[in-house]
């Protein structure tokens, strides 16, 4: 039984490209979250996410970030027009329904803005 | 109130050792509250949880001690060994929510 998958695990960007995170959770799991580690801190929720819905996404930044969870295909993680600041590891988790507690995360994408 | 502070932020144990890390909170409507281990370059992966209706929580190693009344819950991991050294996260959920929310973490080195 695979775990959480996550691609790419590593991301280079330069500052204004675009970056795309991808999050293939848990088999049998329908609902994903993203949290945000800044160097040397700990996780910061962003967004839960069932299929093609959005649960949550009070920790969201209001502009540059998007996600989704279609009804095929993996969740997406979208920040448009990176900066420097947005360099960190993100992290998503899932797990198989609604107030289920266990979270399952994956190896997470360490994302760099030159 | 949707913090949860944790302390030490490093700690160096010897191996054979107690390693004790610890979590406070504020907000009572949290009633789940898992700790994570975390290596260099993973993601975090449950340890062990607890819920707010017991005081303790033993899973081999691995001990919760859970506080009510003073909102305060820890980690206690006997026999600390090499292996052990990570990052320790506490973490907690709302009753009414799904999201976790994290403490700092603490660096844990086990000296052989």
């Amino acid at each position: 039984n695979a775990g959480v998958m996550q691609n790419p695990r590593h991301l280079v960007r330069r500052r204004g490209q675009e970056a795309r995170l991808r999050c293939s959770p848990m088999k049998g799991h329908s609902h994903v979250y993203w949290y945000r580690q800044l160097p040397e801190e700990g996780l910061k929720f962003m967004v839960y996410l069932q299929k093609e819905n959005i649960i949550d996404e009070s920790g969201m930044p209001k502009e540059r970030f998007s996600a989704e969870f279609p009804k095929e295909g993996p969740s997406i993680l979208r920040i448009q027009q990176v900066v420097r600041g947005d360099s960190a590891a993100y992290f998503c988790a899932s797990s198989p329904a609604l107030y289920q507690e266990t979270q399952y995360f994956g190896p997470g994408t360490r994302l760099l803005v030159l | 109130q949707q913090q949860v502070k944790q302390s030490p932020q490093s700690l160096i144990v010897q191996k054979g050792g107690i390693s004790i890390i610890n979590c406070a909170y504020e907000n009572t409507a949290f009633d789940y509250f898992p700790w994570y281990q975390q290596f260099p370059g993973k993601g975090p992966a449950l340890l062990i949880a607890i819920r707010p209706d017991v005081s303790e929580k033993k899973e081999g190693r691995f001990t919760i001690s859970f506080n009510k009344s003073a909102k305060q819950f820890s980690l206690h991991i006997m026999d600390s060994q090499p292996g052990d050294s990570a990052t320790y996260f506490c973490a907690a959920r709302l009753t009414s929510g799904s999201r976790l929310t994290f403490g700092e973490g603490t660096q844990l080195t086990v000296n052989p």
